[in-house]
Parts: C-alpha cells; sequence; structure tokens
C-alpha cells in the first residue's frame, strides 16, 4: 500500500466550478499535511499546508483534514484556467520525511 | 534572491557514465535533500542532509551517493548510470522539519540511453 494515495484524475472543469481533489494516507501518526501545486515543468511550489482537523481557507483554497478516516481534500473554488497544474498532496510523520502522493492533474476549460 | 540552484538543468548520459548533479540555496538552511520525480510515482526522496556534516538514506538510495560540501551545497552523484535513474531530480533545503518554508530548485531532467 502506498503511503500517500491521490485520486488520479486528469480531473477537467469548467472555468467558475470547484475543483475537488482527495488524498489518503496510511500512517496515522502523521501530523502535518500538505498540497503543492506543480505546473508542468516547474518546481513543486506550496500552497496549503493543514495540521488539525477541520477546514482550513486561503483565498479560492479551502484544505479539509480528518485524522479519523486519515482524509485530506482540497477544494478549489471559482477555479480558474491558471489553476490547471499537476497538484501533489504531502505528508510528514517525521523530521526529515515528507511522503508525497502521486498527483492529480487538474484542467479548467475556458 | 537565488533560492535553491541546481546545476545542469538537463542532462544526457549513457548507460555506465558518471555524474554528479549540484545544488546551491542561500537561504541559510541547514536541511537539504534530493527528491527524484517520476511519471506516477510523486517525489520520493533520495538523501537528505539535516546539518552540515550529516548525510542519511532517504527511501530510494541504491545507485547514488551525496556529499554535504558546506551549509550551501548538497550533491548528488550518479557512479554508473543506468535506464531506471532517468527521471526529474529536485533539491530541496529548509529548516529541519519546517516543511511550510521548504523551497525547491528547479529541476534537472536526467536521462539514461
Amino acid at each position: 500500500q502506498k503511503e500517500v494515495e491521490q485520486n488520479s484524475g486528469p480531473l477537467s472543469v469548467p472555468e467558475g466550478a470547484i475543483a475537488s481533489l482527495n488524498c489518503t494516507y496510511s500512517d496515522r501518526v502523521s501530523q502535518s499535511f500538505f498540497w503543492y501545486r506543480q505546473y508542468s515543468g516547474k518546481s513543486p511550489e506550496l500552497i496549503m499546508s493543514i495540521y488539525s482537523n477541520g477546514d482550513k481557507e486561503d483565498g479560492r483554497f479551502t484544505a479539509q483534514l480528518n485524522k479519523a478516516s486519515q482524509y485530506v481534500s482540497l477544494l478549489i473554488r471559482d477555479s480558474q484556467p491558471s489553476d490547471s497544474a499537476t497538484y501533489l498532496c504531502a505528508v510528514n510523520s517525521n523530521d526529515y520525511k515528507l511522503s508525497f502522493g502521486a498527483g492529480t492533474t487538474v484542467t479548467v476549460r475556458a | 534572491n537565488a533560492g535553491v540552484t541546481q546545476t545542469p538543468k538537463f542532462q544526457v548520459l549513457k548507460t555506465g557514465q558518471s555524474m554528479t548533479l549540484q545544488c546551491a540555496q542561500d537561504m541559510n538552511h541547514n536541511s537539504m535533500y534530493w527528491y527524484r520525480q517520476d511519471p506516477g510515482m510523486g517525489l520520493r526522496l533520495i538523501y537528505y542532509s539535516a546539518s552540515e556534516g550529516t548525510t542519511d538514506k532517504g527511501e530510494v538510495p541504491n545507485g547514488y551517493n551525496v556529499s554535504r560540501l558546506n551549509k550551501r551545497e548538497f550533491s548528488l552523484r550518479l557512479e554508473s548510470a543506468a535506464p531506471s535513474q532517468t527521471s526529474v531530480y529536485f533539491c530541496a533545503s529548509s529548516e529541519l522539519g519546517r516543511w511550510t518554508e521548504a523551497f525547491f530548485g528547479q529541476g534537472t531532467r536526467l536521462t539514461v540511453v
């Protein structure tokens, strides 16, 4: 079983819609959870971090965490063409190890 | 304001050749990391250096060696390249455990033929 699993996609949404990305993790002691955005041919950039159960909102992005279900999600509201990218879920269970999912590619149709 | 700089950006090697990927950061971070990214696999940790003078294996260290030359520089060496090492390599730096402040380099696209 992979440590971090994401819905493989690709995910295509119309401009203005909500894109919903899901991630599950296997290590129950994980403490920190991150979403990275990666444009094609570029390096990952951090867009959200979440540490406690519930929702965390930052602009058009909302991260949701449910530790009991070992589940993290990212919602992108009012999706824009500039949101077209691969989104990587990452989970940190100790100081050095950040485990990544395979990523979900999102395409926003104008 | 360079952040994390990797060289080279692209490289083609023949099987059995050796090469060193260079990484330098100017943010005074103690910890540096090397990842590889393959299609459908996400990023996987090869080696990391928690602080100057220390290095440790990550998930996929076989076929690689590293050197933490000083606080700024962390190099990754392929002694005898294999086609399975065709990948995109990313260097990253942070303070240990502070992943909200981690920065990634631009990546090195390596092809082994």
